[in-house]
């Protein structure tokens, strides 16, 4: 059975720390690692992985996969209050269509 | 248009009800998901379309039966539902399946309450 694991699955952070969000998967025949951003309602797409140590950025989030060790990350920079949301990370495997999700970061970032 | 549209944002139904959710994009995408969110948990998908015939069905309760009338629209029909099939119900599109993998279109969701 495809799994997704992250952690931690809190953080509580002031505005301007950094924080690293980890994602490790375990699916059958994989094809790409995904992260969203799950403020009230739907998840917001950030980014879409498919190879090696190539990294993503978009402002102060990156994001980057490690195919060999089944896992991946995302960065924040100087973080922000609007950043507070769940992150989640998920992974596409042998079933076409289907993403599995990993339960998500609570992240919470004070003023 | 670049967004996926779903009716009603919120629902409480009665276990006895029937009622639908609707889903409707005009990216001209192919493939239409169901997703059903518990509090505090991550999406756990309940249906694939493929060009309007269904893919997917991650063996849910038939109370739940999807309907793709056409490639825009996506209904699903509730009927005899629990309490515990309260939760959050995300529509999601992409350009096909194969690539429902590069960043599916979320919609807003609708927040279920079975009563």
């Amino acid at each position: 059975e495809d799994k997704v694991v992250q952690s931690p699955l809190s953080l509580v952070v002031h505005e301007g720390d950094t924080v690293t969000l980890n994602c490790s998967y375990e699916v059958t025949n994989f094809r790409s690692l995904l992260w969203y951003k799950q403020e009230k309602k739907a998840p917001t797409f950030l980014f879409m992985l498919t190879s090696s140590g190539i990294e993503k950025k978009s402002g102060r989030l990156s994001s980057i996969l490690d195919k060999k060790e089944l896992f991946s990350i995302l960065n924040i920079t100087a973080t922000q209050t609007g950043d507070s949301a769940v992150y989640l990370c998920a992974a596409g495997g042998t079933s076409y269509g289907k993403l599995t999700f990993g339960q998500g970061t609570i992240l919470t970032v004070h003023p | 248009d670049t967004e996926v549209t779903q009716t009603p944002k919120h629902l409480v139904m009665g276990m006895t009800n029937k009622k639908s959710l609707k889903c409707e994009q005009h990216m001209g995408h192919r493939a239409m998901y169901w997703y059903k969110q518990k509090a505090k948990k991550p999406p756990e998908l309940m249906f694939v379309y493929s060009y309007e015939k269904l893919s997917i069905n991650e063996s849910v309760p038939s109370r739940f039966s999807p309907e793709c009338p056409n490639s825009s629209l996506l209904n699903l029909h509730l009927h005899a539902l629990q309490p515990e099939d309260s939760a959050l119900y995300l529509c999601a599109s992409s350009q096909e399946v194969g690539q429902g993998d590069y960043g599916y279109t979320f919609g807003s969701g609708t927040r279920l309450t079975v009563v």
